[in-house]
């Protein structure tokens, strides 16, 4: 079935540093979005993407939805300590099973101050 | 309510005994999900209801578990029997009717401990 690849699994980063993770696929979606979670909360969806090649930003956050329409990544520019939280990205193609949504793993981030 | 409101946020249960987790999602969003969240690992679908359409319950471990919505508004998350491994945080999430975006809103989830 459809799979996304999320990495890295984790990362351990020095604050002000920028941080980078991306989700890959074989297969072709539709829209990508990018959720972050905190511990004790559900998760809370950072950046939606719905063209190839589309690129957005949310203040330090910049997401792009790769131009195959197969990947995704996300940036993070000087990290501070309240960005620690896992990253999920998700994928939709309006078709298939699981609500026509699938998630990655996600991405540990934990920032040192 | 303002966001989608689960309960309880925190159950512990002995092996073997029913379960009944609830999600009231954001008042108006017809799209309903059910994901599980074990220590440390990502979302594990379990179930979708989609207004009045067939749920799709093509992630439901076993026939153990079960959900309803009624009325298009609230659901519960049934586990009968529970297994020491049923042990994670659920968490239910909706979204508005027609979002082919899928921009879900999620609750905290319940935390459900089986001793």
């Amino acid at each position: 079935g459809q799979q996304l690849n999320q990495s890295p699994q984790s990362m351990f980063i020095q604050e002000g540093e920028d941080v980078s993770m991306n989700c890959t696929s074989s297969s072709i979606f539709n829209t990508w979005l990018w959720y972050k979670q905190e511990p004790g909360e559900g998760p809370v969806l950072l950046i939606a993407l719905y063209k190839a090649g589309e690129l957005t930003s949310n203040g330090r956050l910049t997401a792009q939805f790769g131009i195959t329409r197969k990947d995704s990544f996300l940036n993070i520019s000087a990290s501070i300590p309240s960005d620690v939280g896992i990253y999920f990205c998700a994928a939709s193609d309006y078709g298939g099973s699981q609500g026509n949504l699938i998630f990655g793993k996600g991405t540990k981030l934990s920032v040192k101050p | 309510g303002a966001g989608v409101s689960q309960s309880p946020s925190n159950k512990v249960t002995e092996k073997g005994k029913d379960v009944e987790l609830r999600c009231d999602p954001i008042s108006g969003h017809t799209a309903l999900y059910w994901y599980r969240q074990s220590l440390g690992q990502g979302l594990e679908f379990l179930i979708y209801f989609q207004g009045n359409s067939a749920p799709d319950k093509s992630g439901l471990p076993s026939d153990r578990f079960s959900a309803e919505r009624t009325g298009g508004s609230v659901s519960t998350l049934t586990i009968q029997r529970t297994q020491q491994e049923d042990s994670a945080v659920y968490l239910c999430a909706s979204s508005l009717r027609g979002d082919r975006g899928k921009k879900l809103f999620f609750g905290s989830g319940t935390q459900l401990s089986v001793l």
